[in-house]
């Protein structure tokens, strides 16, 4: 997959703020999508799933957003809190292989 | 209820060197996978298990890497040698099943351990 080596996407933010992270996504034949979120030192955890019939999911404080057309999605979280501070990644699935593939993360930092 | 267990959390090694890691799923999970992820990477599969059968290895180095499920249910990664470049984190997950089933049993969702983090000097 794609690298970006030690360098990823860094976005900070002030607490209280909406976050936007982008992702963008390689396989238009995918059917499904999911937004992990990592904490330093720990494995990655489900946040929220899109499936391609829908164009937007909501949860609780988060948003998943998604663009077929341009092969996009994007995680909006609302109220931004310290905790949330962490590597966020996409990832989709490929029905072909039935593989879950992630994509390169983003750092989420939230100033106090 | 116990998440996914990986042991041990932080492993040393000089090059040539054999390592293994353990893991322990969630109880009643009958898939299981063993990603890598290098620093500041996103996970990549390494090999997934359908109970004891190793149903997606193609991403495994097969010439220094083997994986093994017995009984189906925890799970041992072995590297033999370790090269420089086998430094990282060694993830298992587990979920219920294949796939990601319908969006109400959401079947497939994957459930990480914390790591085993592998340094070879």
């Amino acid at each position: 997959g794609e690298s970006v080596g030690l360098h990823l996407p860094t976005l900070s933010v002030q607490e209280g703020d909406n976050s936007i992270i982008n992702c963008a996504y390689s396989n238009s034949a995918s059917d499904y999508f999911i937004w992990y979120k990592q904490e330093s030192g720990k494995g990655p955890q489900f946040i929220i799933d899109i499936r391609s019939n829908m164009d937007k999911r909501q949860g609780q404080r988060v948003t998943v957003l998604l663009n077929k057309t341009v092969k996009h999605l994007s995680l909006q979280i609302a109220a931004t809190q310290p905790g949330d501070s962490a590597v966020y990644f996409c990832a989709e699935f490929m029905e072909y292989g039935n593989k879950l593939v992630f994509g390169a993360g983003t750092i989420l930092r939230v100033k106090s | 209820e116990a998440g996914v267990v990986q042991s041990p959390r932080y492993k040393i090694i000089e090059k040539k060197q054999p390592v293994a890691f353990w893991c322990n799923p969630i109880s009643g999970h009958n898939t299981l996978y063993w990603y890598r992820q290098n620093l500041g990477q996103g996970p990549e599969l390494l090999i997934r298990y359908e109970n004891e059968e190793a149903v997606d290895d193609s991403q495994l180095p097969k010439d220094r890497f083997s994986a093994e499920r017995l009984k189906g249910v925890d799970s041992t990664l072995k590297i033999q040698p370790a090269e420089l470049g086998d430094s990282a984190v060694y993830l298992c997950a587990s979920s219920l099943g294949p796939g990601f089933g319908t969006s109400l049993t959401r079947t497939g969702e994957l459930f990480f351990g914390e790591g085993s983090r592998l340094t070879v000097l």
